[in-house]
């Protein structure tokens, strides 16, 4: 992940905003990804963003993209403890099949 | 539902032991894909394969090897474990006409002592 970046931890209250920000590298890439691993499983596609969209929006979720800062990041309304988990970005290599993901963001999300 | 599913949750090997972690998904995708996740690395990519019998490196694949002889399986071989594999491996999949999603197994912790 050294060409994607985050910060690895992130804690805030219940019921207050998470925002989680992800820096990448290659501008050619098509897509960019917000991946989510609970305890103990795998990762799972969480929500994804097209390189020419600037904002998605998906009930809780906002994925705001600014290409010229190559700069990605998740906002998570309303954040519920059962939201605690790592998130990780990725961004796709030249369009093909592969990812390179991000450090991942421990969210902790307190009472 | 859609599932990759990988042969152990948990394995503990010795240093020069063969390992083979197994990987299987039912979704009849072509691109299969294997990761080591570390604290503060992230997940990097080891190999990948986009047919049978078809391979590619990634990022960091010495210590590795693969194999997929039949399309919903993808095996990684560590030839002689060190403990410096010590780690979480990931398999995943992915349809190539859709490859901007990948659906991953929960995961082997490896441990070589």
């Amino acid at each position: 992940g050294e060409d994607v970046e985050q910060s690895l931890f992130l804690s805030v209250r219940e019921g207050d905003s998470s925002v989680i920000n992800c820096t990448y590298t290659d501008s050619s890439s098509t897509y960019l990804y917000w991946y989510k691993q609970e305890p103990g499983a795998g990762l799972q596609l969480l929500t994804y963003i097209f390189s020419n969209m600037d904002m998605k929006q998906d009930q809780r979720l906002t994925v705001l993209l600014n290409k010229k800062d190559k700069h990605l990041s998740l906002r998570i309304a309303d954040t519920q403890t059962g939201d605690s988990a790592i998130y990780f970005c990725a961004e796709s290599r030249g369009g093909g099949n592969k990812l390179t993901f991000g450090t991942g963001t421990q969210l902790k999300v307190e009472l | 539902d859609v599932k990759v599913t990988q042969s152990s949750r948990y394995l503990v090997k010795r240093t020069g032991e063969k390992v083979f972690l197994e990987c299987v998904q039912d979704m009849d995708h072509e691109n299969m894909f294997w990761y080591r996740q570390d604290p503060g690395l992230g997940l990097r990519l080891i190999y990948f394969s986009y047919d049978v019998k078809m391979k590619e490196k990634g990022d960091i694949p010495e210590g590795y090897s693969v194999s997929r002889e039949k399309k919903e399986r993808f095996s990684l071989i560590l030839e002689s474990a060190s403990t410096n594999q010590t780690s979480m491996y990931l398999c995943a999949s992915s349809h190539p006409l859709r490859n901007y999603e990948q659906y991953f197994g929960p995961g082997t912790r490896l441990t070589v002592t």
